[in-house]
This record gives C-alpha cells, sequence and structure tokens, in this order.
C-alpha cells in the first residue's frame, strides 16, 4: 500500500527566508511523487512532480523538491519565501490514483 | 474547456436530502476522479474512472455514495440520505492517458445542516 506522511501541521517562515516542507512516503516499486499547493478557497494546483532521472525537480513559482530514494523523501524547497506563498501544500504518490498527505500550511510573515 | 469545471461551488442542504454534483473535466482527458476534503484533513479518494474501464470505486465510504461518468466526460457524484458527517469539500480532477498529475476543479463545498 502507498502512503504519505507530511510530519509538521504548519511551517512558519519570513519573508526572504529559505523553506523546506518535508514529506516522506513509502511505497512498493518506483514513486511517482506530486507537490500540489492549495490557496484558499480555490482547488488544488500542480506545483511539480518526480516521475525518473534527476533527483532535482523545478516546478512553478520558483519551488523545487528533492528525491531521497535512501530516505524515501521528497520534500518540497523554495530558496526565498515570498508572503505570495503561504498556502496548504500537499504532497502525493501513486501512478494513475494519488495517495495525498494530510497537508502543511506555510505561513509566510512579511 | 479550459479547466476543471465544478458545479454548485457550494451547497446547503438538509439532513436525509439527495444531492448531485456535477464535474465537468477538461475536453479531452480520459481520467476522472472524485477526492473529499473534511475540514483539516487531507485528501480523501472516493472513486477513479478511466476511459471505458470499469470504476474503481474502493474509496467510496458508503452505499449512500454514488457515481457516473456519462459519455466518457460529465461526471455526477450522488450522495443519497444525506448526514452531517458528509459536509466537506468536494474535488473533482482530469488527467489525459498516460499522464501523472492531475488538474483539479475549484470543488463543490457541501454543508449538510
Amino acid at each position: 500500500a502507498q502512503s504519505v506522511a507530511q510530519p509538521e501541521d504548519q511551517v512558519n517562515v519570513a519573508e526572504g527566508n529559505p523553506l523546506t516542507v518535508k514529506c516522506t512516503y513509502s511505497v512498493s516499486g518506483n514513486p511517482y511523487l506530486f507537490w500540489y499547493v492549495q490557496y484558499p478557497n480555490r482547488g488544488l494546483q500542480f506545483l511539480l512532480k518526480y516521475i525518473t532521472g534527476d533527483n532535482l525537480v523545478k516546478g512553478s513559482y520558483g519551488f523545487e523538491a528533492e528525491f531521497n530514494k535512501s530516505q524515501t523523501s521528497f520534500h518540497l524547497k523554495k530558496p526565498s519565501a515570498l508572503v505570495s506563498d503561504s498556502a496548504l501544500y500537499f504532497c502525493a504518490v501513486g501512478f494513475q490514483k494519488l495517495v495525498f498527505g494530510t497537508g502543511t500550511r506555510l505561513l509566510v510573515s512579511p | 474547456g479550459a479547466g476543471v469545471s465544478q458545479s454548485p461551488s457550494n451547497k446547503v442542504t438538509e439532513k436525509g436530502k439527495d444531492v448531485e454534483l456535477r464535474c465537468d473535466p477538461i475536453s479531452g482527458h480520459t481520467a476522472l476522479y472524485w477526492y473529499r476534503q473534511s475540514l483539516g484533513q487531507g485528501l480523501e479518494f472516493l472513486i477513479y474512472f478511466q476511459g471505458n474501464s470499469a470504476p474503481d470505486k474502493s474509496g467510496l465510504p458508503s452505499d449512500r455514495f454514488s457515481a457516473e461518468r456519462t459519455g466518457g466526460s460529465v461526471s455526477t457524484l450522488t450522495i443519497q440520505r444525506t448526514q452531517q458527517e458528509d459536509s466537506a469539500v468536494y474535488l473533482c480532477a482530469s488527467s489525459p492517458l498516460e499522464s501523472y498529475g492531475y488538474t483539479f476543479g475549484s470543488g463543490t463545498r457541501l454543508t449538510v445542516v
């Protein structure tokens, strides 16, 4: 069975500082991994995905994620946070049917 | 259309009533998914349609929930005899064949009073 864990309910970071939102996964075989973002009263928007290849994946809005097979992690990162990055972030694993984590709320303060 | 369209955006219903939620996927997307997002919780998979294959209904929480997809396009999620615990945001997503990652609609917020 596939599962995803997002250990932090909320991450607080000051604008301009680097941010990391953590995700670990459990899956048999090669994982397909995703990050989505949800702004208030909106649906989820795709940020990036890892299927195969380079372990560092670049996505929308300056976000990137690093696939680490030995640690079964797929942490989301951004070098310099913006207040507008404040939102709910979901990690997901799967092939066609995705299993989502419980989400991490990112709060970027001015 | 340009995106996944869901209607209504908000629905308030009385306990015990039936409701229908509609999803219009992106044209040409063969896969369609329904998820439920409850307050403070992640996304719960409900059902998945892929082309003409039998749908994967493994996530439907009870027999009060059903969904159909007509003509490989529009989908309707029906909840019969609604209960207060059905209150949630119901999200629909679609994807092309052999593509990884979904496009989500904005969701239907269902409130059962």
